[in-house]
């Protein structure tokens, strides 16, 4: 089954605690982004990928880091989260359309709570 | 600034009537227009794309595209209670590397 997973789906943690929020796709997409979801602001890009190696920001990047070293992995690290990190995260990729993106297929979401 | 636009709603209909949702993209050199569903705690699911002027049909839904006017539509026939959702409207602004989202339409289908 063509999926993107996500892991955990949900997390508490505390305030400086460093955590990484896994992302894996399956369908050979050349694409991958990370967005976070909260009440009032809609989504919102973190950093997205156009492929290993290639990264750059989104909208929101402050607190958080990606890489993609493997074209099916984008792991997203918060290496000292805070309480205004807390919310809804969400993985997504597609294929590549002129150096861009595609349809995206979103994971299930990880709901992340920081105390 | 780039942005995408759509009513918050809810907008309210009854079963079997036809529901329009309504967005606006800031940018003329957008090319790739999407609506996704998401129900309430759930993940965003593609229900249609549209890339060129005019009308494109799947089954209820009608997506409409007019780059002239910077407006992109929705419309759901014979809607279902199973409709109820929000509507989120997203767009491929100046390029191609990025999706921007709209905050999302709710739709109220009552039985």
């Amino acid at each position: 089954e063509a999926q993107v997973t996500q892991n955990p789906r949900y997390l508490i943690t505390v305030t400086g605690k460093k955590l990484t929020v896994t992302c894996s796709q399956n369908m050979n997409h050349e694409y991958m982004s990370w967005y976070r979801q909260d009440p009032g602001l809609g989504l919102r890009q973190i950093y997205y990928s156009m492929n290993v190696e290639v990264t750059d920001k989104g909208d929101v990047p402050e607190g958080y880091k990606v890489s993609r070293k493997e074209k099916r992995n984008f792991p997203l690290i918060l290496e000292s989260p805070s309480p205004n990190q807390t919310s809804l995260y969400f993985c997504a990729s597609s294929f590549s359309f002129r150096g861009g993106t595609y349809e995206q297929y979103f994971g299930p979401g990880t709901r992340l709570t920081v105390t | 600034q780039k942005e995408v636009e759509q009513n918050s709603g809810p907008l309210s209909v009854p079963e079997g009537a036809i529901a329009s949702l309504n967005c606006t993209y800031s940018d003329r050199v957008s090319q790739s227009f999407f609506w996704y569903r998401q129900y309430s705690g759930k993940s965003p699911e593609l229900i249609m794309s549209i890339y060129s002027n005019g009308d494109k049909e799947d089954g209820r839904f009608t997506a409409q595209l007019n780059k002239a006017s910077q407006y992109v539509s929705l419309l759901i026939r014979d809607s279902q209670p199973s409709d109820s959702a929000t509507y989120l409207c997203a767009v491929t602004l100046g390029g191609y590397s990025t999706l921007t989202f709209g905050k999302g339409t709710m739709l109220l289908v009552s039985p």
